[in-house]
């Protein structure tokens, strides 16, 4: 079974500390994304990736960077996390040739106090 | 992409089809209709998706209309655990920045006993 594994599924961080937010994918998937869900506002991408050290911004970049050292992995950084970042982090994959066909992880829930 | 219109939420009772409609007035000649679903507390799930032929798989039936303006998704026999909030997404194969889906509010369905 095809598999979007996030490292964790609640986080409790504080005001400035850097956060990392971990994606693996099992199905050698050359597209990774990463999004936000905040209520009222729907999903909304952050950054994306379409090959291994290669990234693009989303629709709302500010604040975060990513890094994709290995096709599998597709990391979330918030260099100071702030409590407006507070939300639930998406991470999907999809492949080169069905790109609009996304898997996706369960989430992870970031509090930042 | 083409703007889609949902109805907030709808019922439907186990064992019945439940059929959800999209309207997508403005769908352009290249561009697909793509179904996802969220389940609480889950990242959100592919369904189906087509372009202007009806389609079926093991989770569900879409059904486009001829002038492509309109579809509905049909789950056949409803169960609790289709309870969700199903969105109806339209987007060019390969458009730009491929993986930025504009999820929107979807239709919230219940499903009861």
């Amino acid at each position: 079974d095809v598999k979007v594994t996030q490292s964790s599924r609640y986080l409790v961080k504080r005001t400035g500390e850097k956060v990392f937010l971990e994606c693996v994918q099992d199905m050698d998937h050359e597209n990774m994304f990463w999004y936000r869900q905040d209520p009222g506002l729907g999903l909304r991408l952050i950054y994306f990736s379409y090959d291994v050290k290669m990234k693009e911004k989303g629709d709302i970049p500010e604040g975060y960077s990513v890094s994709r050292e290995k096709k599998e992995r597709f990391s979330l950084i918030l260099e100071s996390a702030s409590t407006n970042q507070t939300s639930m982090y998406l991470c999907a994959s999809s492949h080169r040739d069905t790109g609009e066909k996304l898997f996706f992880g369960s989430g992870t829930q970031l509090s930042v106090l | 992409d083409a703007k889609t219109t949902q109805p907030t939420s709808m019922d439907c009772a186990e064992g019945r089809a439940a059929n959800l409609p999209c309207n997508h007035s403005t769908i352009s000649g290249n561009e697909y209709v793509y179904w996802y679903r969220q389940i609480h507390s889950q990242g959100p799930q592919y369904i189906i998706h087509g372009l202007k032929n009806n389609e079926t798989n093991e989770m569900a039936s879409l059904i486009i209309t001829e002038d492509r303006k309109s579809s509905t998704l049909i789950l056949p026999h409803a169960t609790l655990r289709d309870t969700a909030v199903y969105y109806c997404i339209v987007r060019a194969l390969y458009g730009g920045s491929q993986g930025n889906l504009i999820f929107g509010k979807g239709t919230k369905l219940s499903v009861k006993p």
